[in-house]
């Protein structure tokens, strides 16, 4: 039962276009949601994240938007650069029985090319 | 500057034999974290520790086991190693208790391959 869903495992865009991730989650008792990229050989960074209780967070080209009804999160990056190539993970937080965990998409490799 | 390091890189191992994969944070953390990454599997959690003494089971949890003398380390041991555990390993760790709002950090991984 994958709770937190990343339908398109890669995704290529050019120098200076918008790139979209998209990320679909089943358990409405997620609270706080987070991307996360990983370049090869090394492990994920921590990149942007959103409280259920927004629905957009932005930090420079990288905006995150919330749509709470439809259980849907997306990812912008704008421009796109060649070094935003990487894998991209949504994450899930959930709280359950005292304990908090993070629940992982399979990730979207994006390919940005110049 | 503070990091979170893992050790071996890689390693190949036999069917049936123990492996401990180490993990070293130096931002005196308190939460640590093990996952494995999969091809179609994205990262899953496997055991997790909110500070010395306490640990707990993930999503995934069976085969292996950890173990927090201290803050800053917490060791991934895989009692009977087996070919489904063929993975790369991350371990990660955060200031507090809130997941949410407190950026996990992530070690650069270990690739293991049982034989």
């Amino acid at each position: 039962d994958q709770q937190v869903k990343q339908n398109s495992p890669s995704l290529s865009v050019q120098e200076g276009r918008i790139s979209i991730l998209n990320c679909d989650y089943t358990n409405s008792m997620f609270d706080y949601f987070l991307w996360y990229k990983k370049y090869p050989a090394e492990g994920p960074t921590f990149l942007i994240s959103i409280s259920s209780i927004k629905d957009k967070n932005e930090d420079g080209r990288f905006t995150v938007f919330l749509n709470k009804s439809a259980k849907h999160l997306s990812l912008h990056i704008v421009p796109s650069q060649p070094g935003d190539s990487a894998v991209y993970f949504c994450a899930a937080r959930t709280r359950q029985g005292g304990s908090e965990k993070l629940v992982f998409g399979k990730g979207t490799k994006l390919t940005v090319n110049p | 500057d503070a990091e979170i390091t893992q050790s071996p890189r890689h390693k190949i191992t036999e069917t049936g034999r123990q492996v401990t994969l180490a993990c070293h944070q130096t931002w005196n953390h308190n939460n640590m974290f093990w996952y494995r990454q999969d091809l179609g599997h994205g990262l899953r959690l496997i055991h997790y520790s909110y500070g010395v003494q306490d640990t707990n089971k993930g999503e995934v949890s069976d085969g292996y086991s950890v173990s927090r003398s201290n803050t800053e380390d917490l060791p991934l041991t895989l009692e009977s190693a087996a070919s489904s555990q063929t993975s790369v390993y991350f371990c990660a760790s955060s200031e507090s208790r809130g997941l949410g709002t407190d950026t996990q950090y992530f070690g650069p991984g270990t690739r293991l391959t049982v034989l």
